[in-house]
């Protein structure tokens, strides 16, 4: 059974702050990991990792996929009030129909 | 520019009554999801669709019945609502086997069974 491990659950933090969020996963047949934003209704995509040691940067954001590992790191520097949401990790596998399966997400508060 | 359009946003349902959720995308995608999501549990496949004509099941789907209606629209069915389908549903989706296209997800459906 596929698997995505978040950490922390949860994290306050003052604004200005950086922060790493951690994900790790057991998947069969790893396709790519993707990183979402939920504030308040729709979860939005933020990045997708295939590759291991690349970075993706959108931003004050950048994520890295360790594949050896099985983990990924999403970082939100100079962190604003804005960055408070959820942040969910999900892992896709089984190339062809896409199936995603997330972990239970880092809920992120930011103190101003 | 619609995206994931999801129907009704909020809705109050007694144990035993039965609802439709509906699910329109614009995209033109091929694959369509139904998720739910509880507190503590993320985000979890009920049902999809990679393409029109073809559903299957996904983690959750007990309680549940599904409609690919055509390439646009994708319904979520409770024929019998129960408390513990008490949840906010997300319905999504995606460009079937295109690489880097992750899914866009709708506003979502908060359902609540009393």
């Amino acid at each position: 059974e596929d698997k995505v491990v978040q950490s922390p659950l949860s994290l306050v933090v003052h604004e200005g702050d950086t922060v790493t969020l951690n994900c790790s996963y057991e998947v069969t047949n790893f396709r790519s990991l993707l990183w979402y934003k939920q504030e308040k209704k729709a979860p939005t995509f933020l990045f997708m990792l295939t590759s291991s040691g690349i970075e993706k940067k959108s931003g004050r954001l950048s994520s890295i996929l360790d594949k050896k590992e099985l983990f990924s790191i999403l970082n939100i520097t100079a962190t604003q009030t804005g960055d408070s949401a959820i942040y969910l990790c999900a892992v896709e596998a089984n190339f062809g129909n896409e199936k995603l399966t997330f972990g239970t997400g880092t809920r992120l508060t930011i103190i101003p | 520019n619609a995206g994931v359009t999801q129907t009704p946003k909020f809705q109050v349902l007694k144990t035993g009554q039965s609802m439709t959720l509906q699910c329109a995308q614009d995209m033109n995608h091929n694959s369509m999801y139904w998720y739910r999501q509880d507190p503590g549990m993320g985000l979890r496949l009920i049902y999809y669709s990679a393409s029109e004509g073809t559903t299957d099941k996904g983690e959750v789907p007990n309680g549940y019945n599904v409609s690919r209606l055509n390439k646009r629209e994708f319904s979520l069915r409770l024929e019998s609502a129960a408390p513990s389908q008490t949840s906010v549903y997300f319905c999504a989706s995606s460009v079937l086997g295109a690489v880097g296209q992750p899914q866009h997800f709708g506003d979502g459906t908060r359902l609540s069974i009393l």
